[in-house]
């Protein structure tokens, strides 16, 4: 299994342009989680989808954030518009349900707003 | 405010000595707890885990030891080697919860 893929790895944009992340998780697993990482507040959950659904969406900062699943095998979290503040390690992260203890992450996407 | 705590950023070992690395949480209802690695450009991976019945868990080199009464727990790592080089995060959660992770800790095992 290739694990959890996510692309870009890296995204460089400018101050109010759009942003989208894209995230494929482990065939099987019914459950993602986007997570963001900063040097001030470490990992931090945005959202998680259950069986494509989003269950928990209170992580998200604001609503300038949108996250969808609209099938089992891809998840997209968009910023529009973004800010130089948005600037973190995104990640995306799958199981084979919540109660699970161990979640997989992807290698995560770097993305820097100018 | 952090429920989740890792007030240690960073932290050097000479290999083979023993690496602590600790985490409090202010939840007294988290009742799972688990320390996932990260290398440099690549995702978290799972390392270890413990649930709140118990006070110790033992995996090879790795063993984590949870403090309820003080909510605390720590996580040692004996020998330390140079690959285990890496940032620790904590996570704790209550019943079938979220995971709620802390900042971090950066390890560096010196040769």
């Amino acid at each position: 299994d290739a694990g959890v893929i996510q692309s870009p790895r890296h995204e460089v944009t400018e101050m109010g342009q759009e942003v989208t992340l894209r995230c494929k998780p482990i065939s099987g697993h019914n459950s993602l989680f986007w997570y963001r990482q900063t040097m001030m507040r470490g990992l931090e959950l945005l959202i998680y989808f259950n069986n494509n659904v989003p269950i928990d969406d209170s992580g998200m900062p604001e609503d300038r954030f949108s996250a969808k699943m609209p099938n089992a095998s891809f998840s997209t979290l968009k910023i529009q518009p973004s800010e130089p503040r948005d600037s973190a390690v995104y990640f995306c992260a799958s199981t084979t349900d919540r109660s699970s203890h161990e979640q997989y992450f992807g290698p995560g996407t770097r993305l820097t707003v100018t | 405010d952090q429920q989740v705590k890792q007030n240690s950023p960073s932290l050097s070992v000479q290999e083979g000595r023993i690496s602590i690395l600790n985490c409090d949480y202010t939840n007294s209802m988290f009742d799972y707890f688990l320390w996932y690695k990260k290398y440099p450009a690549e995702g978290p991976t799972f390392l270890i885990s413990i649930s709140s019945i118990k006070d110790k868990n033992e995996d090879g080199r790795f063993t984590v030891f949870l403090n309820k009464s003080a909510k605390h727990l720590s996580l040692h790592i004996v020998p330390s080697q140079p690959g285990d080089s890496a940032v620790y995060f904590c996570a704790s959660r209550r019943g079938g919860q979220n995971f709620v992770f802390g900042p971090g800790t950066r390890l560096s095992v010196l040769p």
